[in-house]
C-alpha cells in the first residue's frame, strides 16, 4: 500500500519569493514520485517525476524536487515565484517501474501575491 | 495536436437518469483511466484499462461502469446517477512502457452535477 501526504492545503507566497510545497510519501517498495500541476479550469499536467535515478529532479517552468529517502519526502521548490505559478499542485506516488497506478495527494493550492 | 478529449464538459442531470461521459485520445495510448476530483480529497481513481477489452476497478468504482471496445475511447457510464456522484471527472491516458509509467495525459475535465 502507498500513500501521499501534502502538508498545507493552501500556500501563499509573494512574487519573487521561494516556493516550497511539501510532500511526504509512504510506500512498501521503492517508489516512483510525481508532481502534477493543475491550472484553473484545466486538467493536470506532469511537472516532474522521480524514477530512482538522480535524487534531484528538474521539471518544467523552473521547478525542481529532491527525493530524500531518509525523510520519505519529495518536496517541490522554485527559487522565485511568478504570478503564472498560481495553481493547484498534486504529489503522487506509484509502486515503481511498470506501475501505472498512481496514488495522489489531496493537493496544495498555491497563491502568488503581487 | 495530441490530446485527451472529454464530453460533455459540463452537465446538470437528475437522480436516476443514465448518462455517459465520453473520453477519446489521439495518441495511440494503451493505458486509460478515469478519476474524480472532490474538494479536500484530491483525485481518486474510478476505473482503468491497460488495453482494449481489459478494464479493472480503481479505488471508488461503485456506481460507475466503463468499456474499452476501441483503443482510443474509454467512456464512463453512470447507470443511475446519485447526488454523491456530483464531482469533477478527469480522463487520462498513458503509453505503456517502463519509461512512461505514471506519466499521465489528462483531459480538461467534465463537471457533473446530479440533482
Amino acid at each position: 500500500a502507498q500513500s501521499v501526504t501534502q502538508l498545507g492545503s493552501h500556500v501563499s507566497v509573494s512574487e519573487g519569493a521561494l516556493v516550497l510545497l511539501r510532500c511526504n510519501y509512504s510506500s512498501s517498495v521503492p517508489p516512483y514520485l510525481f508532481w502534477y500541476v493543475q491550472y484553473p479550469n484545466q486538467g493536470l499536467q506532469l511537472l516532474l517525476k522521480y524514477t530512482s535515478a538522480a535524487t534531484l529532479v528538474k521539471g518544467i517552468n523552473g521547478f525542481e524536487a529532491e527525493f530524500k529517502k531518509s525523510e520519505t519526502s519529495f518536496h517541490l521548490t522554485k527559487p522565485s515565484a511568478h504570478m503564472s505559478d498560481a495553481a493547484e499542485y498534486f504529489c503522487a506516488v506509484s509502486s515503481g517501474a511498470g506501475s501505472y497506478q498512481l496514488t495522489f495527494g489531496k493537493g496544495t493550492k498555491l497563491s502568488v501575491i503581487p | 495536436e495530441a490530446q485527451v478529449t472529454q464530453n460533455p464538459r459540463y452537465l446538470i442531470t437528475v437522480t436516476g437518469k443514465k448518462l455517459t461521459v465520453t473520453c477519446s485520445q489521439n495518441m495511440n495510448h494503451e493505458y486509460m483511466s478515469w478519476y474524480r476530483q472532490d474538494p479536500g480529497l484530491g483525485l481518486r481513481q474510478i476505473y482503468y484499462s491497460m488495453n482494449v477489452e481489459v478494464t479493472d476497478k480503481g479505488d471508488v468504482p461503485e456506481g460507475y461502469k466503463v468499456s474499452r471496445k476501441e483503443k482510443r475511447n474509454f467512456p464512463l457510464i453512470l447507470e443511475s446517477p446519485s447526488p454523491n456522484q456530483t464531482s469533477l471527472y478527469f480522463c487520462a491516458s498513458s503509453p505503456l512502457g517502463t519509461g512512461s509509467a505514471g506519466e499521465l495525459f489528462f483531459g480538461e475535465g467534465s463537471r457533473l452535477t446530479v440533482l
